[in-house]
C-alpha cells in the first residue's frame, strides 16, 4: 500500500515568518501534487512536480519534488494572513489515482 | 481552464433517503474520481471511473453507487443515506493535457444526513 506521510498538521505562524512543509513516501510516484484547500470549498491545484530534483516557484512559495521521487517539500517565505489554509500533497501513482498525504492546517496570524 | 461543477454545495437529507451528488466536467476527460473528505481521515477514494459505463470501486465503496452514462457527468449515489455519511464530497477529474495527471477538483458538496 501506498502511503505519503505529511507534516506538520498543524502549524500557527506569525505574518511574516517562513515555514516548510514535507511530504515523504517510501513510493516512487510519477508526479506529485500540491493543493490548497479553504474552509467549505474543493483542494485548488498550486502546482505538479514531474521530474526528480524539480523546484517550481509560485510567488513566495517554492515546491521541490526528491530526486527519487518519494518526497517533496513546499516552502513559503515571508508567510501573510492570505496563506491560512489547508495545503494537501498527493502523489500520482501510474494508474491516475491520487494518493493523498493527511494535509498541513496553516495558519498564519496578523 | 478546467471546471467541475457540483449540483449541490450544502445539501441536508434524513437517513433512509436515496440521495444524488452530481458532477460535470467541461474538458472532455475520461478520468473521474468521488471522495469523501473527513477531519482526521483526510481525502479517501469512493469510486472511479475511466470511461462512460465503466466504474471501478475506490477505497470506502461500501453504502455507495455510481453512474457514469455520459462523458461528462459521474454522479455518486447513496442508496439510503446513513449518518456515518455525513461528509464533504469531492469530484474530481483527470487531465493529461500537460502529459502527465493532474486532478482538479470541484467546489465539493456537504452533506449532513440527519
Amino acid at each position: 500500500t501506498q502511503l505519503l506521510e505529511q507534516s506538520p498538521q498543524f502549524l500557527s505562524i506569525q505574518e511574516g515568518e517562513n515555514l516548510t512543509v514535507y511530504c515523504n513516501s517510501s513510493s516512487v510516484f510519477s508526479s506529485l501534487q500540491w493543493y490548497r484547500q479553504e474552509p467549505g470549498e474543493g483542494p485548488v491545484l498550486l502546482v505538479t512536480v514531474v521530474t526528480g530534483g524539480e523546484v517550481k516557484k509560485l510567488k513566495r512559495l517554492t515546491f521541490q519534488f526528491g530526486d527519487a521521487r518519494k518526497d517533496s517539500s513546499l516552502h513559503i517565505t515571508a508567510a501573510q494572513p492570505g496563506d491560512t489554509g489547508l495545503y494537501l500533497c498527493a502523489g500520482n501513482n501510474q494508474g491516475g489515482k491520487l494518493i493523498f498525504g493527511q494535509g498541513t492546517e496553516l495558519s498564519v496570524k496578523p | 481552464d478546467v471546471k467541475v461543477t457540483q449540483s449541490s454545495r450544502y445539501l441536508v437529507k434524513r437517513t433512509g433517503e436515496k440521495v444524488f451528488l452530481e458532477c460535470v466536467q467541461d474538458m472532455d476527460h475520461e478520468n473521474m474520481f468521488w471522495y469523501r473528505q473527513d477531519p482526521g481521515l483526510g481525502l479517501r477514494l469512493i469510486y472511479f471511473s475511466y470511461d462512460v459505463k465503466m466504474k471501478e470501486k475506490g477505497d470506502i465503496p461500501e453504502g455507495y453507487s455510481v453512474s457514469r452514462e455520459k462523458k461528462e457527468r459521474f454522479s455518486l449515489i447513496l442508496e439510503s443515506a446513513s449518518t456515518n455519511q455525513t461528509s464533504m464530497y469531492l469530484c474530481a477529474s483527470l487531465s493529461r493535457d500537460r502529459g502527465y495527471n493532474e486532478q482538479f477538483f470541484g467546489p465539493g458538496t456537504r452533506l449532513t444526513v440527519l
